[in-house]
């Protein structure tokens, strides 16, 4: 099964700083899904990137596609506190079996100090 | 309208207990899904449901029944779970199952937070 790996796991910064979380697989994926989940709370869905080296912005957040639709990041500027939360990327893979899965990437944990 | 709701927020339940996790939404999604989600992890696929009808069993014990009475309502039934199932039961819902956009753009409910002593 493709795999989505995110870096960093954890990051934990100060209030007005800038950060870029990554998202990572080995396979092309014909969509990304970005999604923020506070504690005790679902996942909310943020963005879809579509095109290879799209680039979409959600006020102080940036999203962008890699070329080869590989890849994804999310740049956040100024961050605040209400930024702190589970970032997950997550996308429609492919089973060893040849159906579909989607398929969560493995977290990155925010928390955005005052 | 975007939302998806679950019942109860949270549950507490025995070992021989039975128990059910409900889920509705209103979008005229025609996919639904149940997750599960352990803390510090992502969310773990359990079952689809795509037109009312099972789509997709991730291997998951008997233990946990889906059922899916109409186009709006998700049931999860929960019959002798063990302490390890503790666990966030996260419901979902996308336009539709397969391998397009429409499918891919999931939308979660606040979740189930469950405690099996």
């Amino acid at each position: 099964t493709q795999l989505l790996e995110q870096s960093p796991q954890f990051l934990s910064i100060q209030e007005g700083e800038n950060l870029t979380v990554y998202c990572n697989s080995s396979s092309v994926f014909s969509s990304l899904q970005w999604y923020r989940q506070e504690p005790g709370e679902g996942p909310v869905l943020l963005v879809t990137v579509v095109t290879g080296g799209e680039v979409k912005k959600l006020k102080r957040l940036t999203f962008q596609f890699g070329d080869a639709r590989k890849d994804s990041s999310l740049h956040i500027t100024a961050a605040q506190p209400g930024d702190t939360g589970l970032y997950l990327c997550a996308g429609g893979g492919r089973r060893t079996t040849g159906t579909y899965k989607y398929i969560f990437g493995t977290g990155t944990r925010l928390k955005v100090l005052a | 309208d975007t939302e998806v709701t679950q019942t109860p927020k949270h549950l507490v339940m025995g070992m021989t207990n039975k128990k059910s996790l409900k889920c509705e939404q209103h979008m005229g999604h025609r996919a639904m899904y149940w997750y599960k989600q352990k803390a510090k992890k992502p969310p773990e696929l359990m079952f689809v449901y795509s037109y009312e009808k099972l789509s997709i069993n991730e291997s998951v014990p008997s233990r946990f029944s889906p059922e899916c009475p109409n186009s709006s309502l998700l049931n999860l039934h929960l019959h002798a779970l063990q302490p390890e199932d503790s666990a966030l039961y996260l419901c979902a819902s996308s336009q539709e199952e397969g391998q397009h956009l429409s499918s891919y753009e999931q939308y979660f409910g606040p979740g189930t937070r469950l405690t099996v002593t």
